[in-house]
C-alpha cells in the first residue's frame, strides 16, 4: 500500500491477557518506529528498527513490552499480561533511514487499545 | 537527552484568527517538521524544512527553521474549524545515527 497501516485499528482485552499489535510500512523503509499515545497526550517514543535489529529499545515502559521486526518489513508489538494502565493509542511509523536526510516519519493510523 | 521545548500546550481562538506555536532546543538541528494529528488519527507530516532560515508555506500554513538551527515555528493564517487538533514539531540532528524527537505538541481549539 500507500502509507504506514496497522491492524487492529482498535482492540478491547481483558487484564492479563496479551495483545500483538501490528505494523506494516512503506515499502522500502528501512526504519521503523513504535510510539504510545494516552489520550490528548504527546507521542512516547517506545522503540525503533534500523532494518530488522533495534538499536534503541529505551522506551519499552517494562519487560512485558517486547518487539520484533522480520524481513525488514512488518513489525508486531507485543504486550503481555496487560494492564490497564497500557491502554493508549499505539503509532506506528516509518522513514527511508534515521538519519542523513531520509528521517522524516510517515505515521499510521494507530491500534486503540483499551484493557479493561 | 535531547528535548525540544514546544509551545504554547494549547491554545483556544476564534475562527479566522491567525495562530502562531513554535519549538526551541538546546540543539541544533539540520531537519525541522512539523505535523498535525487530527482526533483519532495518527500525525501527518505538513511541512518538512531542511536549511537554515528557510520560510516554506504550505496553503495558509507558513513554516520557518530558524537561522540558529535551535528553533522552527509555524503560522497558520485566517484559522478554520478543521485546522483543530494537535501539533506537534519534530527536529533531527546533524548525526546520520539519531532519530528525529518530537515536541509534546500544541492543541488548537476554535471557539465557537
Amino acid at each position: 500500500g500507500a502509507g504506514v497501516s496497522q491492524s487492529p485499528s482498535n482492540k478491547v482485552t481483558e487484564k492479563g491477557k496479551d495483545v500483538e499489535l501490528r505494523c506494516d510500512p512503506i515499502s522500502g523503509h528501512t526504519a521503523l518506529y513504535w510510539y504510545r499515545q494516552s489520550l490528548g497526550q504527546g507521542l512516547e517514543f517506545l522503540i525503533y528498527f534500523q532494518g530488522n535489529s533495534a538499536p534503541d529499545k529505551s522506551g519499552l515502559p517494562s519487560d512485558r513490552f517486547s518487539a520484533e521486526r522480520t524481513g525488514g518489513s512488518v513489525s508486531t508489538l507485543t504486550i503481555q499480561r496487560t494492564q490497564q494502565e497500557d491502554s493508549a493509542v499505539y503509532l506506528c511509523a516509518s522513514s527511508l533511514a534515521v538519519g542523513g536526510g531520509g528521517e522524516t516519519q510517515y505515521f499510521g493510523p494507530g491500534t486503540r487499545l483499551l484493557v479493561l | 537527552g535531547q528535548q525540544l521545548n514546544q509551545s504554547p500546550q494549547s491554545m483556544f481562538i476564534q475562527e479566522g484568527e491567525d495562530v502562531s506555536m513554535n519549538c526551541t532546543s538546546s540543539s541544533i538541528f539540520n531537519t525541522w517538521l512539523w505535523y498535525k494529528q487530527d482526533p483519532g488519527e495518527g500525525p501527518v507530516l505538513l511541512i518538512a524544512l531542511y536549511k537554515a532560515g528557510e520560510l516554506t508555506s504550505n496553503g495558509r500554513l507558513t513554516a520557518q527553521f530558524g537561522i540558529t538551527r535551535k528553533d522552527s515555528f509555524l503560522n497558520i493564517s485566517a484559522s478554520i474549524p478543521s485546522d483543530v487538533g494537535i501539533y506537534f514539531c519534530a527536529g533531527a540532528t546533524m548525526n546520520r545515527d539519531d532519530k528525529i524527537i518530537f515536541g509534546k505538541g500544541t492543541r488548537l481549539h476554535i471557539l465557537p
